[in-house]
């Protein structure tokens, strides 16, 4: 199973919004309404962001959403904070019945 | 409130085996609602899902095919927790190795996570 395809690297200054694409295929970003985002900061466990495409837990800000079109999910980031630089993952289920993880994007808080 | 507890050795030589547990306080290894997941993370790769545990009326194990071959995730309901077992390990193997509760179609705790180095 390949991983699925992000940009490596994202920006934005305080206060605009971003957003990080998650590109896959037919057979598991395309397949189902279960891709899930997740914040990594070095040292600590990674954090759920986003689930089922566009579910956020409990806890975490709106300023974080998600969509999906097709192959490709998104992560939208509106109201940068300087909090918000981290490492963002992306991650499917696929019709093998196994989960795949993006490459990650590093987003810098300019 | 979910906790995970990792244990395990840090160093573990090339061909051996490396194995890790992750205990369980508030909820059970045997939910019918979650699956129990391996993770790892390295720089050169980022973050990969190994495997994972789920009990429905019987227990199902699911592997990546990159280490289907090698890889063991056992339950253990008398204790609460599940292990991963990785054999045949090789310096690649070198990675921060977390678990994590999968409900909902996300991991939504994960453990602290254990560093595990494949070195002689």
């Amino acid at each position: 199973q390949s991983a699925l395809t992000q940009p490596a690297s994202v920006s934005g200054s305080p206060g605009q919004s971003i957003t990080i694409s998650c590109t896959g295929t037919s057979s598991d970003v395309g397949a189902y309404n279960y891709v899930s985002w997740y914040q990594h900061h070095p040292g600590k466990a990674p954090k759920l962001m986003i689930y089922e495409v566009t579910n956020r837990p409990s806890g975490v800000s709106n300023r974080f959403s998600g969509s999906k079109s097709g192959n490709t999910a998104s992560l939208t980031i509106s109201g940068l904070q300087a909090e918000d630089e981290a490492d963002y993952y992306c991650s499917s289920f696929t019709t093998s019945t196994t989960w795949v993880f993006g490459g990650g994007s590093k987003l810098t808080v300019l | 409130q979910v906790q995970l507890q990792q244990s395990g050795p840090g160093l573990v030589k090339p061909s051996q085996t490396l194995s890790v547990t992750c205990a369980i306080s508030g909820d059970s290894v045997s939910s019918n609602s979650a699956a129990w997941n391996w993770i790892r993370q390295s720089p050169s790769r980022g973050l990969e899902w190994l495997g994972r545990t789920y009990y429905r009326s019987k227990w199902f194990h699911e592997y990546a095919l990159s280490v289907k071959s090698r890889m063991a995730i056992n339950p253990d309901t008398s204790n609460n927790q599940f292990s991963l077992q990785l054999y045949s390990v090789t310096p690649e193997d070198t990675a921060v190795y977390y678990c994590a509760r999968e409900i909902s179609a996300g991991w939504d705790y994960w453990g602290q996570g254990t560093l595990v180095t494949v070195s002689s």
